[in-house]
């Protein structure tokens, strides 16, 4: 079945460290994909997206993703994570040829991260 | 530009009881949508509208109508609320053309419904 998977439901990092969020799809050859934070209570705010082009993307808040078409997937990553992150991450992605109501989200990583 | 508005922010109802979602856009974005938010499940679509006029169903649909009112807004309706609508609603915009062209879409705060 088509889907988009965010394998990890919840990370705990370490203030300063290096980030990873996995997100993998099962859509056609080129997708448009996207990832969007969202804080407690809050609505979702677009960190970056991808349509074509440079495979790497760089987002806002130091944010960045590399689109890899051999292994369908579109990683988030972060070089040094700051208590503000603490966020719930969510994949999304709008299918090859998708219609406009085709975006498709994963579950969603719930970032949390200790002092 | 206040983006995506949502009204209310906050809503609790009893089983049976009808309200209506209130969402507005001040980008111009000719496509709108609704979703629903549910722990474990990410958000999925209820309906969208590609343009004034039109409105199609999303993944979820039963249980909820919307009308796209002009450019501006798209309005969600429960008609006979059910303990299983409880959840949080998004609308978003975004400027996905008439022919299908994808874009990215701008979120509301969101709208948290609880059925009793």
């Amino acid at each position: 079945a088509q889907s988009v998977t965010q394998p990890d439901i919840h990370i705990t990092v370490s203030e300063g460290a290096s980030l990873e969020l996995r997100c993998n799809y099962s859509y056609g050859a080129t997708p448009y994909l996207f990832w969007y934070v969202q804080s407690p209570g809050q609505g979702l705010q677009l960190l970056l997206k991808y349509f074509s082009g440079d495979t790497l993307v760089q987002g806002i808040k130091g944010f960045e993703a590399e689109f890899k078409r051999s292994q369908s997937s579109f990683n988030l990553r972060k070089p040094s994570v700051h208590w503000s992150d603490a966020a719930e991450y969510f994949c999304a992605v709008i299918p090859d040829g998708g219609s406009q109501g085709n975006l498709i989200f994963g579950k969603g990583t719930k970032l949390s991260v200790k002092p | 530009n206040a983006g995506v508005t949502q009204t209310p922010k906050f809503q609790v109802l009893k089983t049976g009881q009808s309200m209506t979602l209130q969402c507005a856009q001040d980008m111009n974005h000719n496509s709108m949508y609704w979703y629903r938010q549910d722990p474990g499940m990410g958000l999925r679509l209820i309906y969208y509208s590609a343009s004034e006029g039109t409105t199609d169903k999303g993944e979820v649909p039963n249980g909820y109508n919307v009308s796209r009112l002009n450019k501006r807004e798209f309005s969600l309706r429960l008609e006979s609320a059910a303990p299983s609508q409880t959840s949080v609603y998004f609308c978003a915009s975004s400027d996905a053309g008439l022919a299908g062209t994808a874009d990215t879409q701008y979120f509301g705060p969101g709208t948290r419904l609880t059925v009793l």
